[in-house]
């Protein structure tokens, strides 16, 4: 069975500063997707990135952009120039790329932005 | 961009009652719902997946008789909570997957709070 792992319970990270947020994953499969959701306090789930398996290059989006290790099985993210909009819950996430497969979500990080 | 909307938005009712939560793409159409359960500063429970005109698979631990799913049509699934106690009481979050997608994004519903006295 799939599993996601986010070690960082919370985090903290100065206005203006860059932060990483770790992950990782398990999975015996070859083709699968991988997110970044955001949650903010409004709980509505907004995607901030995503990243199909088969793909070498890093996923970007603006301030948002992925460390890929398909090896190691590692998707961490990384916020540069973090704003107080981003303060929220973020939840990694793996979905097989089996048609119509459920998203298995990691515990998630929240995140706090210092002014 | 997908939209999915979710309604309703909260809902406070009695112990004993049922409480029906309704989950609909708007401009699109959804071959398959998830309807996911979550505890303050948790993360997503995945309750069951729904495929249109199918009977909903059920993750283990969810009673499938106290929450009931249905998913009628490629725009609609509902789901009811019956016969609510108060440990029902929870956030319940809808997806949609979209027909004859390809970036394997799912869409997210608001959310609806469930609220059991």
């Amino acid at each position: 069975a799939q599993t996601v792992t986010q070690s960082q319970p919370e985090m903290s990270v100065q206005e203006a500063e860059t932060v990483t947020l770790s992950c990782t994953y398990d999975t015996s499969e070859s083709d699968y997707y991988l997110f970044w959701y955001k949650q903010p306090p409004s709980r509505q789930m907004i995607l901030v990135i995503r990243q199909e398996a088969y793909k070498q290059q890093n996923a970007t989006e603006n301030r948002f952009s992925v460390n890929f290790q398909k090896a190691a099985k590692s998707f961490s993210l990384k916020i540069s120039d973090s704003q107080l909009g981003d303060a929220a819950m973020y939840f990694c996430a793996y979905r097989s790329a089996n048609r119509d497969d459920k998203i298995i979500f990691g515990k998630g990080t929240r995140l706090h932005i210092l002014p | 961009g997908a939209v999915v909307s979710q309604h309703p938005s909260r809902v406070i009712c009695k112990s004993g009652t049922s409480v029906k939560i309704e989950c609909r793409s708007l401009d699109f159409q959804a071959t398959t719902m998830f309807w996911y359960r979550q505890f303050p500063k948790q993360s997503l429970m995945l309750m069951a997946t729904s495929n249109e005109g199918s009977k909903a698979t059920y993750e283990q631990g969810v009673e499938k008789d106290k929450f009931l799913i249905n998913h009628a049509s490629l725009t609609l699934s509902t789901l009811t909570v019956t016969s609510a106690h108060p440990e029902d009481s929870s956030f319940y979050i809808c997806s949609a997957s979209r027909a004859g997608g390809v970036t394997g994004e799912l869409f997210f519903g608001e959310g609806s709070r469930l609220t059991v006295l």
